[in-house]
């Protein structure tokens, strides 16, 4: 199979501080990771697309400096939402795929909610 | 600009019954599209996977169809059950390995 989790599942927190979400894949190497949001009602939107050893590449609109992206190795990837501020609440769902893989593996998503 | 549009929004109906979903894509050089099912305030689940080579694929009760000279793509759902209640999403990616673009789902509501 081909497993993703993301960590925390939930996650609530003070204006103005930072969460660190964690995307990993557990039973395969994954050179590309991407980053979806998804607001109530919306569906999915790619932030950005996280490449193994190099920066991540951020769709217009998502602030790179707000939305750190690490993918330090082939099965983690983290995103950190920095100052986060209520309208960063968000449902925030990772993906991972295999080298010359069709189909990409979805997280279980992580609900951040700033208050 | 990708776009995939998903009709109708929602949709009800009574237990038992077939239902179709559509998808449409503005860009119909797509390299595969995908049906996914996701359940209030869950992840995604995968239900099936069309390359782009394709017409259809089966699995169980759901076949989905890919017309990919039209852009559109349905996701036929045989003898619904209350279980199938969830919201259903397509995507599209346009190589191997790269990001899907999903649609607006379809929230769909099986009544017992």
């Amino acid at each position: 199979g081909a497993v993703v989790s993301q960590h925390p599942s939930w996650v609530i927190c003070k204006s103005g501080t930072s969460v660190k979400i964690e995307c990993r894949s557990l039973d395969f190497q994954a050179t590309t990771m991407f980053w979806y949001r998804q607001f109530p009602k919306q569906s999915l939107m790619l932030m950005a697309t996280s490449n193994e050893g190099s920066k991540a590449t951020y769709e217009q609109g998502v602030e790179k400096d707000k939305f750190l992206i690490n993918h330090a190795s082939l099965t983690l990837s983290t995103l950190t939402v920095t100052s986060a501020h209520p309208e960063d609440s968000s449902f925030y769902i990772c993906s991972a795929s295999k080298p010359l893989s069709e189909t990409q593996y979805f997280g279980p998503g992580t609900r951040l909610l700033v208050l | 600009k990708q776009e995939v549009t998903q009709i109708p929004a929602a949709l009800s109906v009574p237990e038992g019954e077939n239902l179709v979903l559509n998808c449409s894509f503005t860009d119909s050089a797509i390299y595969n599209l995908q049906w996914f099912r996701q359940d209030p305030g869950k992840g995604l689940t995968s239900l099936l996977l069309i390359q782009s080579s394709q017409r259809e694929q089966t699995s169980g009760r759901l076949n989905a169809s890919l017309d990919k000279s039209s852009g559109r793509s349905t996701l036929y759902i045989a003898a619904s059950q209350p279980g199938d209640s969830a919201t259903y999403l397509c995507a599209v990616s346009y190589d191997t390995g790269n990001q899907f673009y999903f649609g607006t789902g379809t929230s769909l509501t099986v009544i017992p």
